[in-house]
């Protein structure tokens, strides 16, 4: 089936540092898409990405979708404590059927400290 | 904001019993999925569903699991003959259409004993 590659795993940050997760299909997405999750909670969804080459900005956060539609990446300036969380792209794949299927990666997980 | 509903929150069930996720989706949001999360893993895509049939399902959505609307409204994820494995959060999700916007529910936390 369709993967999505997420890394790092898992990253450590001191509250002020910068903090990047990077994302990649081996396929190309028609969009990306990045959710967060905080501890014991659900995925929430942060944006969505469709052009090629397009960045999109949120406050601290920053988006990125590749130039070949295959990779994208999530970079937050000046991480605070509310930053914590595990972040995760996801792409929507046509699969055999009729619909497609919105296809997570593994998440980084955030932590912070301050 | 649009809000996805899951019942219950939890579920502790015996391993070979079955069981029933509900879901109640968003007004006029018509495209149905089902996630599975294993403790600090990933989402892992389990279903999609739309216009009362299911237009993709991954290789973990085998012949123990099947979904359906049963009076038009609410999503249903039935499993049957649980194992050990199966215990996970199983998380709804519900979209207006295609490549937008996923809505999840606060998810359903399974316990198999």
């Amino acid at each position: 089936g369709q993967q999505v590659m997420q890394i790092p795993q898992y990253q450590h940050v001191q509250e002020g540092e910068d903090f990047t997760t990077y994302c990649n299909s081996s396929t190309t997405l028609s969009n990306i898409q990045w959710y967060k999750q905080r501890p014991g909670g659900h995925p929430v969804f942060l944006i969505q990405l469709v052009k090629s080459g397009e960045v999109k900005k949120q406050k601290r956060l920053t988006f990125q979708f590749g130039e070949a539609k295959k990779n994208s990446s999530l970079h937050i300036t000046a991480t605070q404590t509310t930053d914590v969380g595990t972040y995760f792209c996801a792409g929507d794949y046509w699969g055999n059927q009729a619909g497609t299927a919105l296809i997570f990666g593994k998440g980084t997980t955030l932590s912070v400290s301050s | 904001e649009p809000e996805v509903t899951q019942t219950p929150s939890h579920q502790v069930t015996q391993m070979g019993q079955e069981v029933i996720l509900r879901c109640v989706p968003i007004s006029n949001h018509l495209y149905f999925y089902w996630y599975r999360q294993i403790l600090g893993q990933k989402v892992e895509f389990l279903v999609s569903f739309y216009n009362n049939e299911i237009s993709e399902k991954s290789e973990i959505f085998d012949d123990q699991f099947s979904v359906e609307r049963p009076d038009g409204s609410n999503f249903t994820l039935k499993i049957r003959s649980t194992k050990l494995e199966d215990s996970a959060m199983y998380f709804c999700a519900n979209r207006r259409v295609p490549n937008t916007e996923a809505f999840f529910g606060q998810g359903t936390r399974l316990t198999v004993v």
